[in-house]
């Protein structure tokens, strides 16, 4: 079935520093990708998204580009702040799985330093 | 855009009584809505997948006694935790999706649920 991998945390960086979390997928149909993040205490929020390959998804600083060859859904920021620290979800939708119910990945857990 | 409202935010009750969650799409209508568990510092699990006015689909290893879901209507689907344990302290998130929408399910805030 279908599945998300992405990398274990937590991931500890410094203020300005360059964030990557890699996120690989399988799907047997041809999914939407997502990028949701959780801060503390709170429910998910969609941070990105993209539906068809190579189709690049961006928002407050933060990208990832659909990568069919290499089924990946990397997330990257240029400059992580502070208020950036939280977990970050990897997820998949697809019309294969019946209803377009989401997948996700396990999570990665971020802490930015000041 | 889509939104889905979840209510109570969060909620405690004692061993044994039973908390009905709500799920409701307040500017579309739903015709599948899902249900997620998490457990703390873990993703979310799915727990079943609800269609309007047809039975809820279970995954696999879910108790569909214990977790009773009902989608009665387009904009409303109910989660109820019966006979709740300490165990069954969660966070549970609902989602929902349209017909003719694109794959995007649209989260619900969140419930937090503590059995004392």
């Amino acid at each position: 079935g279908d599945s998300v991998t992405q990398m274990e945390g937590p991931v500890t960086l410094s203020e300005e520093a360059f964030l990557t979390i890699n996120c690989t997928y399988t799907a047997t149909g041809y999914p939407s990708l997502f990028w949701y993040v959780q801060y503390p205490g709170e429910g998910l929020q969609l941070l990105l998204k993209a539906t068809k390959a190579d189709d690049k998804g961006s928002n407050k600083g933060f990208e990832a580009t659909y990568r069919k060859e290499t089924t990946s859904f990397h997330l990257e920021k240029g400059s992580v702040q502070v208020s950036d620290s939280a977990v970050y979800f990897c997820a998949l939708s697809d019309r294969n799985t019946g209803g377009f119910k989401t997948i996700f990945g396990a999570g990665t857990r971020l802490f930015v330093k000041a | 855009g889509a939104v889905v409202s979840q209510h109570p935010s969060r909620v405690i009750c004692k061993s044994g009584t039973s908390v009905k969650i709500e799920c409701r799409s307040l500017d579309f209508q739903a015709t599948t809505m899902f249900w997620y568990r998490q457990f703390p510092k873990q993703s979310l699990m799915l727990m079943a997948t609800s269609n309007e006015g047809s039975k809820a689909t279970y995954e696999q290893g879910v108790e569909k006694d214990k977790f009773l879901i009902n989608h009665a209507s387009l904009t409303l689907s109910t989660l109820t935790v019966t006979s709740a344990h300490p165990e069954d302290s969660s966070f549970y998130i609902c989602s929902a999706t349209f017909m003719g929408g694109n794959t995007e399910a649209f989260f619900g805030q969140g419930t937090r649920l503590t059995v004392v």
